[in-house]
């Protein structure tokens, strides 16, 4: 049974570009977050959706995020015109449960330049 | 004031010593409590998941919750280097669905 699967597992960007983080949560995990974590900080919640619905995006900034959890395929979260403050681990995880226990991807490690 | 307290460290164990480590949070509404394990550069990795009050063993892993105090603890007994980690702490409330983090304890266990 493999894990929660993301990737790139490093994506480098050029400043104004856009970038597409993609999650596969575990099979039979309908719930799935996404999470930021910067050097020397703990993990900060940026939003959790079920399948084809966003539950709870108040970590996410309003301009320039979103997210998506198709009926089919992985989530997806897109950071467009990134900043180099943009720069950081994003990292995903899912649940069978709303609120039960997560599992965590390896992340997805993002350099803007 | 942060909703969830931990001790950076980094924290320095012989070989074979037990660890505690331990976060303290302000929020009484949290019911839900898990500790993980982040290696550098890797994902965090879940170790225990306890709902509410009371204690939970699993093999040399020991998750205590005291909602009282708003305290809660992991021990792990006969400790190895290859414990050697960033050890999270996370929390959640009953009806929402976001886990508030610790910001980690850096762990050194000593050959």
């Amino acid at each position: 049974n493999a894990g929660v699967m993301q990737n790139p597992r490093h994506l480098v960007r050029r400043r104004g570009q856009e970038a597409r983080l993609r999650c596969s949560p575990m099979k039979g995990h309908s719930h799935v977050y996404w999470y930021r974590q910067l050097p020397e900080e703990g993990l900060k919640f940026m939003v959790y959706l079920q399948k084809e619905n966003i539950i709870d995006e108040s970590g996410m900034p309003k301009e320039r995020f979103s997210a998506e959890f198709p009926k089919e395929g992985p989530s997806i979260l897109r950071i467009q015109q990134v900043v180099r403050g943009d720069s950081a681990a994003y990292f995903c995880a899912s649940s069978p449960l709303a609120g039960g226990e997560a599992f965590f991807g390896q992340g997805t490690r993002l350099t803007v330049v | 004031q942060k909703e969830v307290e931990q001790d950076p460290g980094p924290l320095s164990v012989p070989e074979g010593a037990i660890v505690s480590l331990n976060c303290t949070y302000s929020n009484s509404a949290f019911q839900y409590f898990m500790w993980y394990r982040q290696y550098s550069r890797k994902g965090p990795e879940l170790l225990m998941y306890t709902y509410s009050s009371g204690n939970k063993e699993d093999g040399r892993f020991t998750a205590q919750v005291d909602k009282s105090s708003k305290y809660i603890s992991l021990f792990i007994r006969d400790s190895q280097p290859s414990d050697s980690a960033t050890y999270l702490c996370a929390m959640s409330a009953e009806g929402t669905y976001k886990y508030i983090f610790g910001t980690g304890t850096r762990l050194k266990v000593l050959a």
